[in-house]
């Protein structure tokens, strides 16, 4: 079985620009989650999608976004990039409780 | 408001040495609790849970913790580690069960060093 899988692996823009990345999360499985992680900050909850629609976002600005389709895949957009958004963002998908990670998405905003 | 606090950020042992980290918790509902570890350049891979019955929970690879409610803690112990147990652990705690806000909060996450 498949697990989660994310793309790209990694990711470099320049301020200002926006970035898309990508999660398919494991068959079966209904629920996306988007986490950073950012050197000295941790693990940050960013947003929750389940049967395509958000449930639950962290504390971050408007400028991250993301949406879930049909097929449970989801997108997570970063606009208006800051160098502060440099990150490694882990995509998670999970059937009833247990979190499943993807090897995540490294953004380097230069 | 929920929230995890990992005692140490880095905890560097010797191969075969016994090893315990550290967690502690806070959260007014019931709760599940992990642990997860991270190797360098990787994602984050599920090491073990409670999320009812006994209050120790093992690993494969023989880690155990145990849930004290009473001192809210939620401590990894290995009785002998491993070049190989080289990696960053993270504890971690859900409201999934009850009030389910769809989030997991982590601790800070423990750099555990095993050293030849």
């Amino acid at each position: 079985e498949a697990g989660v899988t994310q793309s790209p692996t990694h990711l470099i823009k320049t301020r200002g620009q926006q970035a898309t990345l990508r999660c398919s999360p494991i068959s079966g499985h209904t629920s996306v989650y988007w986490y950073q992680q950012a050197l000295g900050l941790g693990l940050q909850f960013l947003l929750w999608y389940d049967e395509g629609e958000e449930r639950n976002r962290g504390n971050f600005p408007p400028r991250f976004s993301g949406r879930q389709f049909p097929n449970y895949s989801s997108e997570l957009n970063v606009n208006a990039l800051e160098l502060e958004d440099s990150a490694l963002y882990l995509c998670a998908s999970s059937l009833v409780g247990e979190l499943f990670f993807g090897e995540g998405s490294r953004l380097t905003v230069l | 408001a929920q929230s995890v606090t990992q005692l140490d950020s880095q905890v560097p042992v010797f191969e075969e040495a016994p090893v315990e980290l550290r967690c502690n918790y806070s959260s007014s509902v019931s709760v599940y609790l992990f642990w997860y570890v991270q190797y360098p350049n990787q994602g984050l891979q599920l090491l073990l849970k409670y999320l009812s019955g006994s209050t120790l929970v093992e690993s494969i690879n023989g880690f155990e913790a145990e849930f004290n409610k009473s001192q809210t803690s939620f401590h990894l112990r290995k009785p002998s580690v491993h070049i190989s147990d080289t990696a960053e652990y993270f504890c971690a705690v859900s409201d999934l069960g009850s009030s389910n806000t769809g989030k997991l909060i982590f601790g800070q996450g423990t750099t555990l060093q095993v050293k030849p």
